[in-house]
Order: structure tokens, then C-alpha cells, then sequence
């Protein structure tokens, strides 16, 4: 079946940046069905939706995080990866990769989601 | 987008009905999805397109409405149907979520 499996530091220091990777199983990131997104929750809030990279490297990012954010991805390996700079203790929060239908043959939603890691933002 | 959920949490019995509201800020026919999550846990992927059910999840789950207000209803509420939920516009991007529902033991 399908996994998603995110992976970095949980702890990262103010200013500098955060990079998370999120490895897929069972599944090509190549496939163009899906978009691979990243989402993340902070402590006991809702849920912020990052932003996304399709299998033809276009992306697309939330502008409230725009400035700071570069999502990648590494078709050889299967993975996508997020990185976000010039970090605060606003950045503080679960973050998670996701895989949304981007083809009317797939849910246009978010199906499979990564257990989620948690980032703490503190010196 | 803004979503807006109703209520913020209820509480219920095992076997009530219970039913969540979402409200859109815009028209987004019938784009909308909902989630439930657990504590520690991952959102799971409940409804789509309004009222498409994703596959494995169980019937007492349903959803409806278009345009801009969305219902959850959950028919027979069971112990492990304990939880938050969130909708979500999938119409445009950014993505946005409601601030979630959260469904508790009466």
C-alpha cells in the first residue's frame, strides 16, 4: 500500500532553516495523478496548508510562506523535501506530507497522508 | 477561502446522530472534503467532492451541500468515531481548512 514517511530535525534554531523530506512507497511521484504537498498543524490548532510540487516540478506555495519556502523533489529517489528559512517559534508545529488527486481518476483531496514530525523551533 | 466550522465541539452519546456544519466564504460548488483526526494522529480522508465516500470508510458517514454550506452527518455515533473533524475547500488554491470540530463524550 502506499506510505508516506517524513523525516528531518526535530529541532531547529531561530533564523536559521528547517528541511524536512517526505520518502513515498508503493507509489511514483512521477505518475502525474497526484500532487505531493506538505501541510503542517500547530500545537493544538488547525491544519495550514503549505504548498505543493506536481511531477513536471511546478509548484505551487501558500503566500503567507511564499518568501520562505522552496519545495523539491528527487524522482530518482522517490521523495520530495520541504525547505523553510529564516525560522521563528511561530514555525513551531507537526508538519506532514500528503498526496492529493490531481486527475479527475483520483479523490481531489488529501488520501494518504505521513504520520507527521514535529518541529521545534527554539535555541 | 475561508472555511468556518459549527459548532467548535459537541457532545454526544454513543448512538446519537451528529451533524457538523461548514461554511464557505465564497461559492465553491461542491468542493469540499472532510477529515477526521485523532489525538496524535494523522487526518484521515472521510468525504470528497461533498458527498463522495472515500473507499474503507464506514456508511454512517455522509455528506452534503454545495455551494457555500456543507454538512458532515455522522448517522450512528460509535466509540471510535470520537474525534475532530475538518473540512476542507479543494476549489482553489491555497488550500484552506475549517478550524475543526471536536466531537466528545457526553
Amino acid at each position: 500500500q502506499v506510505q508516506l514517511q517524513e523525516s528531518g530535525p526535530g529541532l531547529v534554531k531561530p533564523s536559521q532553516t528547517l528541511s524536512l523530506t517526505c520518502a513515498v512507497s508503493g507509489d511514483s511521484i512521477s505518475s502525474g495523478v497526484y500532487y505531493w504537498s506538505w501541510i503542517r498543524q500547530h500545537p493544538g490548532k488547525g491544519l495550514e496548508w503549505i504548498g505543493y510540487i506536481y511531477y513536471s516540478g511546478s509548484t505551487y506555495y501558500n503566500p503567507s510562506l511564499k518568501s520562505r519556502l522552496i519545495i523539491s523533489a528527487d524522482t530518482s529517489k522517490n521523495l520530495f523535501s520541504l525547505k523553510l528559512s529564516s525560522v521563528s517559534a511561530a514555525d513551531t508545529a507537526v508538519y506532514y506530507c500528503a498526496r492529493e488527486g490531481a486527475v479527475t481518476t483520483a479523490p481531489d483531496a488529501f488520501d494518504i497522508w505521513g504520520q507527521g514530525t514535529v518541529v521545534t523551533v527554539s535555541s | 477561502i475561508q472555511m468556518t466550522q459549527s459548532p467548535s465541539s459537541v457532545s454526544a452519546s454513543v448512538g446519537d446522530r451528529v451533524t457538523i456544519t461548514c461554511r464557505a466564504s465564497q461559492d465553491i460548488s461542491s468542493w469540499l472534503a472532510w477529515y477526521q483526526q485523532k489525538p496524535g494522529k494523522a487526518p484521515k480522508l472521510l468525504i470528497y467532492a461533498a458527498s463522495s465516500l472515500q473507499s474503507g470508510v464506514p456508511s454512517r458517514f455522509s455528506g452534503s451541500g454545495s455551494g457555500t454550506d456543507f454538512t458532515l452527518t455522522i448517522s450512528t455515533l460509535q466509540p471510535e468515531d470520537f474525534a475532530t473533524y475538518f473540512c476542507q475547500q479543494t476549489k482553489s488554491f491555497p488550500r484552506t481548512f475549517g478550524q475543526g470540530t471536536k466531537v466528545e463524550i457526553k
